[in-house]
């Protein structure tokens, strides 16, 4: 079964340390999405790509996080420095768009926990 | 005002009964709708596309209101396993397909 693979599962870090989340979208998607879920503000777009080009990621604090595609097998995620309250579970999801829509598939999510 | 706005539940119903949850809208370039279902501590998966028509998917029904820029979906004899997380899902018209989640109903279904 063809899925969309993140890594690290979990992470535990302390506050100012760097972060970097990995996600290998689903061969033949042109497109991928990072969110952020929490229990306040349920899942939250940061960013994303279509065929590797950022399209959006206004919904990303520019000034520690940062979403790059270097090439079609790898989306990452990183945040420098970290805090606690990037403490969240990081999911990143790809599609084959089609016009304007189509399914999102998941990962498993990254589980941050910044102490 | 966010994007996609769903009543957070939970909503607590017997096996068999029918349940409605209702989702609203706020960006009228909205092009695309779904519901997606998340079970605790997993991903969020497509469970249908929600068309002007209305559809069906067995036990599942989906409406669509333009108009009112409102989405439902309406589950019938309500089973064990329908118990998750409800998300109300829009594309909006960006030239790429900018995929918006409400922050979703929980649903918990009792014996």
């Amino acid at each position: 079964d063809a899925r969309v693979t993140q890594t690290p599962r979990h992470k535990v870090t302390e506050m100012g340390q760097e972060v970097t989340m990995r996600c290998q979208p689903i061969l033949g998607h042109n497109t991928v999405f990072w969110y952020r879920q929490t229990m306040m503000q349920g899942l939250e777009l940061l960013a994303y790509f279509r065929n590797r080009a950022p399209l959006d990621d206004s919904g990303m604090p520019k000034d520690r996080f940062s979403a790059e595609m270097p090439d079609a097998t790898l989306a990452t995620l990183k945040i420098q420095p970290s805090e606690p309250r990037d403490s969240a579970v990081y999911f990143c999801a790809s599609g084959l768009s089609r016009g304007n829509t189509g399914e999102l598939f998941f990962g498993e999510g990254s589980r941050l926990t910044v102490l | 005002r966010k994007e996609v706005e769903q009543d957070p539940g939970p909503f607590n119903v017997p096996e068999g009964a029918t349940v409605a949850f209702n989702c609203t809208y706020s960006n009228s370039a909205s092009q695309s709708f779904f519901w997606y279902r998340q079970d605790c501590r997993k991903e969020p998966k497509l469970l249908m596309s929600v068309y002007s028509s209305g559809n069906e998917d067995g036990r599942f029904t989906a409406q669509l209101n333009r108009a009112s820029q409102y989405i439902s979906l309406l589950i019938r004899d309500s089973k064990l396993s329908d118990s998750a997380t409800y998300l109300c899902v829009v594309n909006l018209n960006t030239g790429g397909f900018k995929t918006i989640f409400g922050a979703g109903t929980r649903l918990f279904v009792k014996a």
